[in-house]
This record gives C-alpha cells, structure tokens and sequence, in this order.
C-alpha cells in the first residue's frame, strides 16, 4: 500500500513569518512530487512541483526534496492571511496520484 | 490552460436514486480521474480511465460505476445512492509524458453531493 503522510494540523503562524509543511512517503520508487493548495469549498490547485533532490524556488514557495529520508517539504516565506488553506502533498506513482490527507495552515493576521 | 468542468456544483439526491455525475475536459488529454474528498480521509481515487471505453477501478470503487464514450467525457454513476455517498467529487485530468516526470494533475470545481 503506498502511503503518502502529513500532520492535519492546524498549523498556525504569524502573518510575515514562514510556514514549513511537512510529507513524507512510502515508496522509494516514486519520482514525482506535488504540492496542491485547497481553499475551503474549492478544487486543489497545483502550486509546486519537484522531481529532483535539493530545492525548488518559485516565489514565496520553496518546495525541498530528500529521496533517501522520503521527505518532501513546502516553505511559504512572508506568509500572508491568503495562504490560509489546506495544502495536499501528492506523489506520482507510475500511472496515479496518492494524495496525503492535507495540512490545514491558517495565517493570522 | 487545461479546462476541467464538472456539469454540478451542488445536488441534493435521495436515497436509492440513480446519480449522473459528468466532467469534461478540452485538451484532449487521455487520462482521466474520479476522486471523492471527505474530511479526515483526504481524495481518494474511484475510478480512472486511460482511453475511450477504458476503465480501471482506483481504491474504492464499490457503489460506482464510470463511462466514458468520448475522450473529452468522463461520467460517474452512483447505480443506487446511498447517504454514505454523501462527499465532495472531484474530477482530474492529467498531463502524460509517457514517463514518470512532468505528470501534472488538474481538477474540476467539484461536486458536493448530498445523498438524503
């Protein structure tokens, strides 16, 4: 069974602050990572993406992979009370996605 | 931009009812998913289809049912509705290099389903 793990939270920080999101997966074969941000009632929206190890930077977003430690991470610099939301960590397993559960961040103002 | 459109935002269906969830996507991508999203419990994938008259059963297909006649259209059948049934349905497509790399995921709005 491949698992795709990450604490539900909340996870509550200071607007201005970073906030790291944390995932962790099963299954040493996978390739491809995904970082999707759900607002409350809407659809995921696919914010970063990662397929080698070391950082990726896009914006305020720095997505962090560790293929040996089957660690995935998301930092938000500067984070705003809009990043407030549930981001889902997804691997890509050969032909489908496996979702984690999600950690909800709220940022306050 | 790839376009996902689901045909309901919100529908309100009674129990033993038989539900038509549709979604169509205008990029000509052959894949094509069914998830359901509860809380706690993350998406988890139905169904999914690679082709025309194509299906494969994803984690938790029982009390469904898919078809897809034509590549842009992939439905979702609930053959007898059940309040368990009651979850936020969510389609995707995805964009397939034919290797592991570069596979990225798009999502309709959603349909909230309520099953009374």
């Amino acid at each position: 069974q491949k698992e795709v793990e990450q604490n539900s939270g909340p996870l509550s920080v200071p607007e201005g602050a970073i906030a790291s999101l944390n995932c962790t997966y099963s299954d040493r074969v996978s390739q491809s990572f995904f970082w999707y941000r759900q607002y409350s009632g809407k659809s995921p929206e696919l914010i970063m993406s990662i397929y080698s190890n070391g950082d990726k930077e896009d914006g305020r977003f720095t997505a962090q992979l560790n293929k040996a430690s089957q660690y995935v991470s998301l930092l938000i610099r500067d984070s705003q009370p809009s990043d407030s939301a549930t981001y889902l960590c997804a691997v890509f397993y050969g032909q489908n996605f496996v979702f984690g559960p999600g950690t909800r961040l709220s940022v306050l103002p | 931009d790839v376009k996902v459109t689901q045909s309901s935002r919100y529908l309100v269906k009674r129990t033993g009812e038989k539900v038509f969830l549709e979604c169509v996507q205008d990029m000509d991508h052959e894949n094509m998913f069914w998830y359901r999203q509860d809380p706690g419990l993350g998406l988890r994938l139905i169904y999914f289809s690679y082709d025309v008259k194509m299906k494969e059963k994803g984690d938790i297909p029982e009390g469904y049912s898919v078809s897809r006649e034509k590549k842009e259209r992939f439905s979702l059948i609930l053959e007898s509705a059940s309040t368990n049934q009651t979850s936020m349905y969510l389609c995707a497509t995805i964009t397939y290099t034919g290797a592991q790399f570069y596979n990225e995921q798009f999502f309709g709005p959603g349909t909230r389903l309520t099953v009374l």
